[in-house]
């Protein structure tokens, strides 16, 4: 069965230093996002591609956080300087394709970050 | 701008029925789903209503009612596997946003 995969699984990491994490959709998906998840709280949506186009980053940190989808495939999320509130989870997730005829989205196991 | 609201907490016991809410105040809508979540492990995919009325998918229902932004998702048959936390969300078709998560103990 097709997955979303991460990496790393988890991440420790000292305030001011850079990290960078990696998703790989569900083959075919055109549709990928980057959530950030506190603990006790849902999903935030942080960036949407369809395809290599960025859809919506309004809650994407722009001073600190940026992301890729190059080739419309796979995804890199990088933070750079690391703060202690970034500390979270960042799933990733890929759907068929975005609008009105709902696709399921389907979430890879997420990585830890934990900033020191 | 979106926002939901869902229960933070429910309890009850296996073997019965449990009923989760969710009301939000979005500028555009185009549907609301819901995801389950365990605890150290990713959201999945339960259900999706676009348009009013009762969807069933085994043990769990979702219901839409668009003119009054609300819905719920109803659990049948409680098992100790469905504690965890359950999210609406709402998509606008721009915009995916996850309600704050109802955290569902199920006690033997």
């Amino acid at each position: 069965e097709a997955e979303v995969a991460q990496s790393p699984r988890y991440k420790i990491t000292e305030k001011s230093q850079a990290v960078a994490f990696w998703c790989d959709p569900i083959s075919g998906h055109a549709t990928l996002y980057w959530y950030r998840q506190i603990l006790g709280q849902g999903p935030e949506l942080l960036v949407q591609f369809q395809d290599e186009s960025v859809v919506d980053d309004s809650q994407l940190p722009k001073d600190r956080f940026s992301a890729e989808r190059l080739k419309g495939v796979d995804s890199t999320l990088k933070i750079q300087p690391a703060e202690l509130g970034d500390s979270a989870m960042y799933l990733c997730a890929s759907s068929l394709e975005f609008g009105q005829d709902y696709n399921e989205q389907f979430f890879g196991p997420g990585t830890r970050l934990t900033v020191l | 701008g979106q926002s939901l609201e869902q229960p933070s907490e429910v309890t009850a016991v296996e073997g019965a029925i449990v009923q989760i809410n969710c009301t939000y105040q979005t500028s555009g809508f185009y549907g609301l789903s819901w995801y389950q979540q365990h605890d150290g492990g990713a959201p999945t995919f339960l259900s999706y209503n676009a348009l009013d009325g009762l969807e069933e998918t085994g043990r769990f229902s979702s219901f839409l009612s668009r003119s009054d932004s609300y819905g719920y998702l109803l659990l049948q048959e409680l098992q100790m596997k469905d504690s965890a936390s359950y999210f609406c969300a709402v998509s606008d078709g721009q915009n995916f946003v996850f309600g704050p998560g109802t955290r569902l103990s199920v006690l033997p």
